[in-house]
C-alpha cells in the first residue's frame, strides 16, 4: 500500500459524458501527478500540481482539467468523453518536486 | 527532451536464472532514473532510483541497476529470478527543474518466469 488513494476504482460511462476522478496523496506529500496508461500510448504524464498550484503540463487534452485543493487532494475532470479515453488513470504523489513518486492503485475508465 | 527506450517488450527466464531488463535513456542534462514494477491490476511500485549518487543502485526484492553514463544505460538485474517476479517493469527518467519533475516512461517489459 503506497498510501495514495484513488476513487473510484472502476468507472463505466458513455461517450460525451463527464467524469471526475479523485486522488488523495500520501500524508505530508505536497505534489500530485496524474498519468494515463493505455495499450497504445503506454504511460503518459498528464499534469502536476504542487501545493495547490499547477507546476507542469504534459500531454493533457483540452477536454481534461485538474485541480488540487487546499487539503491537497486532487481531482481530474474528463469531459466530452470519447472511446479513446478509455484507460487506466494513475495518481502519484511526492513530498516535493524532487522526490520519488508513489503511485495509487488507479482508476480504470471505460467509455462505451 | 528526455526519453527512455526499453529493449525487449517481453523477457522470459527460468526460475533461478539471471534477470536482465534493458533500459537506455536520452537526456541533455544529468537525469534521475527509476525502475517501477506493476503487478496485474495494481499500481506502480518503485523498485529503485538513481539520483547522481552511487552508480550501482540496490533496490527492493533483490533487484539492482547500474547507471552507465558512457552507454546512457540503466539496466535492471537480479541474480536469481523467482516466480513472484513475474510482472511488468517500467524504466523512467526525470529531470528535476523548477517547472516540475514529470516521469517519462519507457513502454515497459513484461517479465515471465517459468518453473
Amino acid at each position: 500500500d503506497s498510501g495514495v488513494t484513488q476513487t473510484p476504482k472502476h468507472l463505466i460511462t458513455a461517450t460525451g459524458q463527464r467524469v471526475t476522478l479523485r486522488c488523495s496523496p500520501r500524508s505530508g506529500d505536497l505534489s500530485v501527478y496524474w498519468y494515463q496508461q493505455s495499450l497504445d500510448q503506454g504511460l503518459q504524464f498528464l499534469i502536476q500540481y504542487y501545493n495547490g498550484e499547477e507546476r507542469a503540463k504534459g500531454n493533457i487534452l483540452e477536454r481534461f482539467s485538474a485541480q488540487q485543493f487546499p487539503d491537497l487532494h486532487s481531482e481530474l475532470n474528463l469531459s466530452s468523453l470519447e472511446l479513446g479515453d478509455s484507460a487506466l488513470y494513475f495518481c502519484a504523489s511526492s513530498l516535493d518536486t524532487h522526490n520519488e513518486q508513489f503511485f495509487g492503485p488507479g482508476t480504470r475508465l471505460t467509455v462505451l | 527532451a528526455q526519453s527512455v527506450t526499453q529493449l525487449g517488450s517481453h523477457v522470459s527466464v527460468s526460475e533461478g536464472a539471471l534477470v536482465l531488463l534493458r533500459c537506455n535513456y536520452s537526456s541533455s542534462v544529468p537525469p534521475y532514473l527509476f525502475w517501477y514494477v506493476q503487478y496485474p491490476n495494481q499500481g506502480l511500485q518503485l523498485l529503485l532510483k538513481y539520483t547522481s549518487a552511487a552508480t550501482l543502485v540496490k533496490g527492493i526484492n533483490g533487484f539492482e541497476a547500474e547507471f552507465k553514463k558512457s552507454e546512457t544505460s540503466f539496466h535492471l538485474t537480479k541474480p536469481s529470478a523467482h516466480m513472484r517476479d513475474a510482472a511488468e517493469y517500467f524504466c523512467a527518467v526525470s529531470v528535476p527543474n523548477q517547472a516540475g519533475t514529470a516521469l517519462i516512461f519507457g513502454k515497459g517489459t513484461t517479465l515471465s518466469v517459468s518453473s
